[in-house]
C-alpha cells in the first residue's frame, strides 16, 4: 500500500465549477502538507502550504487538512480552463525537503 | 531568471549505453535533488544534497549515481540504462530553511529501448 493515495481521475468539469481533489494517507507522522499544480510537460509548482490540521486559503484556492482521518483536500473555487493540469499532493513529516507525493490527479475545466 | 535548468529535454538510450542528465540551478539553493515521474506511481526520490560534497540516497537510488562539485550543479548519471530507467525525470532545488519551497526544472524525457 503506497503512503499517499490520490485519484488519478481524469476529472472534468466545466468553467465555473467547485472542485475538489483529495488526498488520504497513512503516515500520521506528516505534518506538513503541500499541493502541486503541473502543467503539461512541465514541472511541478508549488500552489498551497499548509501544517498540521486546518483550512488555509489564498484567492480562489482552499487547502484542507484532517489528520484525524488522514484526510487531505483542495478546493478550487469559479475554476478556470487555466486551471487544466494535473494537481498532485505532497507531505513530509519534519517540514524538510523529503516529501512524499501523491500520484496526481487530472483536472480539465472545459468552457 | 532561468531558476533551475535540465538539460537535454529528451533523450533517447539503448539499453546498457550510459549518459549523464545536467541539472543547475542559479538561486544559490544548498538543497538539490532528483526525482522521476511514472504512471501511476507518481514522483520518487532519487537522490539528494544539502550541499556541494554532501549527497545521499533517497527512495529509488539504484542504477543512479549523483556528486554535488558546486553549489549550481547536480548531476545525475546512468551508469548502464536498462528499460526499467524510461521515465521523466525531475531536477528540484530549495533553500535549506524551514518550509521553503521545492522549485522544479522543467524534466528530461528518457527512453531506454
Amino acid at each position: 500500500q503506497k503512503e499517499v493515495e490520490q485519484d488519478p481521475g481524469p476529472l472534468s468539469v466545466p468553467e465555473g465549477a467547485i472542485v475538489s481533489l483529495n488526498c488520504t494517507y497513512s503516515n500520521s507522522a506528516f505534518q506538513y502538507f503541500m499541493w502541486y499544480r503541473q502543467y503539461s510537460r512541465k514541472g511541478p509548482e508549488l500552489l498551497m502550504y499548509t501544517y498540521s490540521s486546518g483550512n488555509k486559503e489564498d484567492g480562489r484556492f482552499t487547502a484542507q487538512v484532517d489528520k484525524s482521518s488522514k484526510y487531505i483536500s483542495l478546493f478550487i473555487r469559479d475554476s478556470q480552463p487555466s486551471d487544466s493540469a494535473t494537481y498532485l499532493c505532497a507531505m513530509t513529516a519534519g517540514g524538510g525537503n523529503k516529501l512524499t507525493f501523491g500520484t496526481g490527479t487530472q483536472l480539465k475545466v472545459e468552457l | 531568471n532561468a531558476g533551475v535548468t535540465q538539460t537535454p529535454k529528451f533523450q533517447v538510450l539503448k539499453t546498457g549505453q550510459s549518459m549523464t542528465l545536467q541539472c543547475a540551478q542559479d538561486m544559490n539553493h544548498e538543497y538539490m535533488s532528483w526525482y522521476r515521474q511514472d504512471p501511476g506511481m507518481g514522483l520518487r526520490l532519487i537522490h539528494y544534497s544539502v550541499g556541494a560534497g554532501i549527497t545521499d540516497q533517497g527512495e529509488v537510488p539504484n542504477g543512479y549515481n549523483v556528486s554535488r562539485s558546486t553549489t549550481e550543479d547536480f548531476p545525475l548519471r546512468l551508469l548502464s540504462a536498462a528499460p526499467s530507467q524510461t521515465s521523466v525525470y525531475f531536477c528540484a532545488s530549495s533553500q535549506i530553511i524551514f518550509n521553503s519551497p521545492l522549485h522544479f526544472g522543467n524534466g528530461t524525457r528518457l527512453t531506454v529501448t
